[in-house]
């Protein structure tokens, strides 16, 4: 079947670096997004993975092993801003190519 | 360019009366998605659109919801009759043109059914 695993909520201090790790199990996996959504706001994008490595935008930068079925979405110089959950989802090719989402992980700041 | 536009953003109603949404998608996007999301978990889709036609509606509940698109560009979803389980945060969003064809979300209509 498909499933998407996150943390439900992490807590890290301002300026520190965190990792949010995801696995899936997908049976077209087809591309992995994350995206971030701060309360009572809709998702927007943040970064995209389709192959192998890292992706690097900015303070943010997200991995992907498609052979371990993992990836993981790395925070670096946390800002208070930063807090808001951030949203695992696969692209999956034998479902019309729709996006199957994570439950999103909570991420706290403490300054 | 102009983001993805809902309405309201609001709504309260009572358990069996009817409410609909509005969703005007990014110029030019020729796919439109409606989502459910319940607080504390990831989006669910209820339908997709690619122009005017339906690509998938296997998670709408057909018996009290549709969904429309009219000359492919935007699209009303109703709810007829409410339950309370209905109550729900419902996001529009539209793909992009290009690769990957990431999702860009409308702010979304707060949904309370009492």
């Amino acid at each position: 079947g498909q499933n998407i695993d996150q943390p439900t909520e992490m807590t890290a201090t301002e300026g520190a670096i965190v990792q949010i790790n995801c696995t899936y199990q997908t049976s077209g996996f087809n591309g992995l997004f994350w995206y971030q959504q701060h309360a009572g706001e809709a998702p927007t994008f943040l970064s995209y993975n389709v192959l192998d490595g890292l992706e690097e935008k900015g303070r943010f930068s997200s991995f992907l092993s498609r052979s371990k079925g993992y990836s993981y979405l790395l925070l670096k110089e946390l800002q208070m801003k930063d807090s808001a959950s951030y949203l695992c989802a696969v692209r999956d090719w034998d479902s019309n190519y729709q996006l199957i989402w994570g439950a999103g992980t909570k991420l706290i700041i403490k300054p | 360019e102009a983001g993805v536009a809902q309405s309201p953003r609001y709504k309260i109603i009572e358990k069996r009366q009817s409410v609909a949404f509005w969703c005007n998608p990014i110029s030019g996007h020729a796919t439109l998605y409606w989502y459910q999301q319940i607080l504390g978990q990831g989006p669910k889709l209820l339908i997709q659109f690619q122009n005017n036609g339906v690509v998938d509606d296997s998670q709408l509940p057909k018996d009290r919801f549709s969904a429309e698109r009219l000359k492919g560009v935007d699209s009303t979803l109703k709810i007829q009759p409410a339950k309370l389980e209905d109550s729900a945060v419902y996001l529009c969003a539209s793909s992009s043109r290009t690769e990957p064809y990431e999702q860009y979300f409308g702010p979304g209509t707060r949904l309370t059914v009492t």
